[in-house]
């Protein structure tokens, strides 16, 4: 069965930070893309980070340069290490697989997602 | 970027049939994937690739894409199908997933 854990979130002041993480099983993270998608209290469902394969990271613009995705192959786990926080930045954080049905597909989806862990800063 | 719009709200009896948009710029050369989200709860995939389900998923889901408009169908409305409702695409150009705008599915 795919699950995925999310750990480390809580309460913190504006320029602190936060390493969330994300414990897989099921499946191996090494081997798939992950990404970190964040839901701000009464708001949608927004992209933050996602990792490839190979390594090669993305991240939207309103965290480039504070927040870094990485995983522990050994441990099969995702993080998000979360630097110079803002009050912009609370929210609900989901981690999740993207997947696609075929390497000819170009289009990924989410098709597991943690249950979020919620991250408040606010001094 | 690429902007996905869906309608905020969506009302519908028991029974009957939702019908959730979701407009974006020649969103029909695009892949289209939807996903529910319950209060509290992580979003849960229900169609992906358009029109097809994921296991577990009931039949009563259904989605097209054409032109401009994606969209997502439930057939025979259930009390439990009441959430928020997501489309997303992937942005080919800049290389990352867009997400709609979101509709909330109100079964009256």
């Amino acid at each position: 069965e795919v699950q995925l854990v999310e750990s480390g979130g809580g309460l913190i002041q504006p320029g602190g930070s936060l390493r969330l993480s994300c414990a897989a099983s099921g499946f191996t993270v090494y081997n798939n893309y992950m990404a970190w998608v964040r839901q701000a209290p009464g708001k949608g469902l927004e992209w933050v980070s996602f990792i490839y394969a190979g390594l090669t990271t993305y991240y939207a613009d309103s965290v480039k340069g504070r927040f870094t995705i990485s995983r522990d192959n050994s441990k099969n786990t995702l993080y998000l290490q979360m630097d110079s926080l803002r009050a912009e930045d609370t929210a609900v954080y989901f981690c999740a697989r993207a997947h696609r049905r075929s390497q000819w597909e170009r289009s990924y989806y989410f098709d597991y997602w943690g249950q979020g862990i919620p991250v408040t800063v606010s001094s | 970027s690429y902007v996905l719009t869906q309608p905020p709200s969506v009302s519908v009896a028991p029974g009957k049939t939702a019908t959730i948009t979701c407009g974006g710029d020649n969103i029909g050369s695009k892949s289209v994937h939807w996903c529910q989200q319950k209060p509290g709860q992580a979003p849960v995939l229900v169609i992906y690739y358009d029109s097809d389900r994921p296991s577990g998923i009931p039949e009563r889901f259904s989605g097209s894409n054409s032109g401009n408009t994606a969209t997502l169908i439930i057939n025979r409305v259930e009390a439990g199908d009441e959430a928020d409702y997501y489309c997303q695409v992937w942005d080919y150009n800049n290389d990352h997933p867009v997400f709609g705008t979101g509709t909330k599915l109100t079964v009256l």
